[in-house]
């Protein structure tokens, strides 16, 4: 089972949609989560932490199930400029980013 | 404010060339620092991180090196560059679990 997993799509979703996404994670030991976005051909840029009591940022809501072992992202009144690739990350040890797992992301399009 | 500086960022190689990919950090002190790699289609693969001068973990077997001559810079090299090597090569520091990246190389090997 791989360690993070995310449907990569693509989501083709029309601007002013909501927009919802999951990741799951194998090692239920998991101690850290994040969400990271990535345009085309730059580098990931964080988007936000994920706590256990969810958190939100604006449009932009995470939320961690422990027990289901995933995360989600959701995205309200979405915008064009929202379109980029969204990583799953996990933290699986000593709370070093070299515990970090990367998913290989979720696709999204806004179309307008 | 910290930043970090990473460069070239596009290069493109011969097989069996050498390699030098520089990544200085500012703004921070003592910070720990990664390189990694994003291959087309695939996730992002840690390939070596650093807690201080001169010490250096590697996560997976392969054709590069990585050093850590001052506190702030990290380098990634190779000897003898493979197709394989091919990739978008991601620096970045971080102080506790958060990763904060570089802007990347593309490195392409021909």
């Amino acid at each position: 089972r791989k360690e993070v997993e995310q449907d990569p799509g693509p989501f083709n979703v029309p601007e002013g949609a909501t927009v919802a996404f999951n990741c799951t994670y194998s090692n239920s030991a998991s101690q850290s989560f994040f969400w990271y976005r990535q345009d085309c051909r730059k580098e990931p840029k964080l988007l936000m932490s994920v706590y256990s009591s969810g958190n939100e940022d604006g449009r932009f809501t995470a939320q961690l199930n422990r027990a289901s072992q995933y995360i989600s992202l959701l995205i309200r009144d979405s915008k064009l400029s929202d379109s980029a690739t969204y990583l799953c990350v996990v933290g699986n040890s000593g709370g070093g980013a070299d515990g970090l797992t990367f998913g290989k992301g979720t696709h999204l399009i806004i179309q307008p | 404010s910290q930043t970090i500086h990473q460069w070239p960022a596009t290069l493109v190689q011969p097989v069996g060339s050498p390699l030098s990919l520089e990544c200085t950090v500012e703004g921070t002190s003592n910070p720990n620092l990664y390189w990694y790699r994003q291959a087309a289609g695939r996730g992002l693969q840690l390939l070596f991180y650093s807690v201080g001068i001169g010490q250096i973990s590697s996560e997976v077997p392969q054709n590069l090196s990585a050093s850590r001559p001052q506190d702030r810079q990290f380098i990634l090299s190779s000897k003898k560059l493979l197709l394989s090597d091919s990739g978008f090569y991601l620096c970045a520091w971080s102080i506790g679990a958060e990763a904060f990246f570089g802007q990347g190389t593309r490195l392409t090997v021909v």
